[in-house]
């Protein structure tokens, strides 16, 4: 079955850095999802891509798709302590959620 | 107010006993889904409706049933064949089920029932 990993499984920064999730499925996915986690709380969804080779900006977030659409990436860039909780990818042919990255941020 | 709701927060039962979890949702969405979150693995999906009547199994079905009577509702009953039912349980539900379409499949998720088996 299809399979969606996730790396890093954990990341510590500080306030200002920047920082990367990826995302990569075992199978060619028809779109993916992004989501993040705060502690305590529910996901809530972030975007979702659809098309090869996609990049979509929300703010300090930059999403890529990758152009064999068997990846995808999150990366922030000078991250605040807003940013803390776990950012999930959830890859789209068989609904397949990776096991999330958890973003820790010191002021 | 729209939204998705889950209760209770937080639920203990005894070993052995079935439970079910109630979610409701008023956003007319079509699909539903249950997950259950364990630490450090993510969501997997337990069972998904795409639409009133008609469900499928998910990744982890066993020891899971649903039923979606109507649209607003999709209660998971964990029973006792569950060997391991202590988890985060999240309920979640979108305008339609995109599955291998390409097309909008925001899933709006509830606040989650927090299940122990004692």
């Amino acid at each position: 079955g299809q399979q969606v990993m996730q790396i890093p499984q954990y990341q510590h920064v500080q306030e200002g850095e920047d920082f990367t999730t990826y995302c990569n499925s075992s199978t060619t996915l028809s779109n993916i999802q992004w989501y993040k986690q705060r502690p305590g709380g529910h996901p809530v969804f972030l975007i979702q891509l659809v098309k090869s080779g996609e990049v979509k900006k929300q703010k300090r977030l930059t999403f890529q798709f990758g152009e064999a659409k068997k990846n995808s990436s999150l990366h922030i860039t000078a991250t605040q302590t807003t940013d803390v909780g776990t950012y999930f990818c959830a890859g789209y042919s068989t609904l397949t959620f990776g096991k999330g990255t958890m973003l820790l941020v010191s002021p | 107010d729209g939204g998705i709701t889950q209760s209770p927060k937080y639920l203990f039962r005894k070993e052995g006993q079935n439970v079910t979890l109630s979610c409701e949702q008023n956003l007319n969405h079509d699909a539903m889904y249950w997950y259950r979150q364990d630490p450090g693995q993510g969501l997997r999906l337990i069972y998904y409706s795409q639409i009133v009547n008609d469900f499928q199994k998910g990744d982890i079905a066993e020891g899971y049933s649903v039923s979606r009577e109507k649209k607003e509702s999709f209660p998971l009953t964990v029973t006792s064949a569950q060997k391991n039912p202590t988890a985060f349980y999240l309920c979640a539900s979108s305008i339609i089920f995109g599955l291998g379409l390409v097309s909008y499949n925001e899933q709006f998720f509830g606040p989650g029932t927090r299940l122990t088996v004692l």
